[in-house]
Order: structure tokens, then sequence, then C-alpha cells
């Protein structure tokens, strides 16, 4: 299978601080990266996605970096709130158009 | 908004049950996906749907079977429950094949005792 790894499982912020996730990937052949956030007791919604001619995308307050010399990608969430403390997952479909392997998430903790 | 809805939040099932999850989404999207959650593994998918009466095994099968009769309802069928079966299974579906939104269900929490 493919494996989508996290570098780190918990990452605590101050409120108003910018935050970080990182996630490595495997597989070159994948053709698209995608973020989820995943809030207690609730399915995962989509954040934002990236296509691998891209090496960054912005979307509202998040932003994605691909580097796929080091097959790294990342997530930065502008002036994290409260309501961004959730579990993130990176998701990449490998080489089959319709699969999408996640990785095994990021607990984000804002802090007051 | 998109729907997707799970028939149960909470079940438990006993050990060689035969046990139906129930995925109805309301946006007539063509792709439909079961995915089971456990901590430390995040979404594994077990099979996945892009049409009516078809199907695709994802990554963990074996012991699961799905069906699709109509376009808007995706079932997971456990043939004989175990125990290692219990996790949380998500439900979702996505516009068209290649779609990289998936929207998901709020899940359902499986125990097997």
């Amino acid at each position: 299978g493919e494996s989508v790894g996290l570098h780190l499982p918990t990452l605590s912020v101050q409120e108003g601080d910018n935050s970080i996730i990182n996630c490595a990937y495997s597989n070159s052949a994948s053709d698209y990266f995608i973020w989820y956030k995943q809030e207690s007791g609730k399915g995962p919604q989509f954040i934002i996605d990236i296509r691998s001619n891209m090496d960054k995308r912005q979307g509202q307050r998040v932003t994605v970096l691909l580097n796929k010399t080091v097959k790294h990608l990342s997530l930065q969430i502008a002036a994290t709130q409260p309501g961004d403390s959730a579990v993130y997952f990176c998701a990449e479909n490998g080489d089959n158009f319709n699969k999408f392997y996640f990785g095994s998430g990021t607990k984000l903790n804002v802090k007051p | 908004d998109v729907k997707v809805t799970q028939s149960s939040r909470y079940l438990v099932k006993r050990t060689g049950e035969k046990v139906f999850l129930e995925c109805v989404q309301d946006m007539d999207h063509e792709n439909m996906f079961w995915y089971r959650q456990d901590p430390g593994l995040g979404l594994r998918l077990i099979y996945f749907s892009y049409d009516v009466k078809m199907k695709e095994k994802g990554d963990i099968p074996e012991g699961y079977s799905v069906s699709r009769e109509k376009k808007e309802r995706f079932s997971l069928i456990l043939e004989s429950a175990s125990t290692n079966q219990t996790s949380m299974y998500l439900c979702a579906s996505s516009f068209w094949k290649g779609s990289t939104e998936a929207f998901f269900g709020q899940g359902t929490r499986l125990t097997v005792v």
C-alpha cells in the first residue's frame, strides 16, 4: 500500500500564531494531494488540494506547499483560531485516479 | 449543502452476526466510498463504487462486501462480524471519477463483542 505519514502526531499553537502541519508521501506518481480537517465527532471535511504540477496553492487562511524533490507536503494556517482545533489528514491519490491514501493525522490544539 | 447520512451513529453487534451499514447521499454523486478509521492508522479504504452496481476493492476488503443498487445508497456488509472489525466506519461520496473533494458522513462507531 501507499505510505503517507506525518512528522508530528500533535501540534500545539497559540491562538493568532501561524500553524504548519507537515506530511511525507512516498509515491512520486501521485497526481493530487489533499488536506482534510476532522473535528471531534464529525467526518473529515475537504480543505484544499494541490496538483503535482504546482508547488503552492492558497485558499482562505490556508496555504499548501508541495516539494516533490523530497516528497513533502505542508499545510499552513494563518492566524490560527480556536475553531481550527481538529485532526488534519493529508491524502494522495497514488497511481489510481479514484483511490486516495490517507495519512495517520496530526492533531492541532489551539491554545487561547 | 451536500449531505451524506449514515444510518447509525453507534452500533454494538455480537461476533458472527451479519451487519449492515447504510449510507445515503443526496447530491447525485457518482462515487461512493467506505473507509474505516482506527487510531494511528488514518483512514483506510475498504470498497468504493463509481456507478450503480459497480464496485472496486480498496486496500482492506477482506471480511466486507458492499452493495449499490441505487445511485444514492451504498451499503457496507460485514458477513460475519469479528472483534477486529470494531472501528469507526466512514462513508463518503464525490461528484465523479477523479474528484479530490469527498464529502463524508458523520461516521458509525461499530463495536463487536
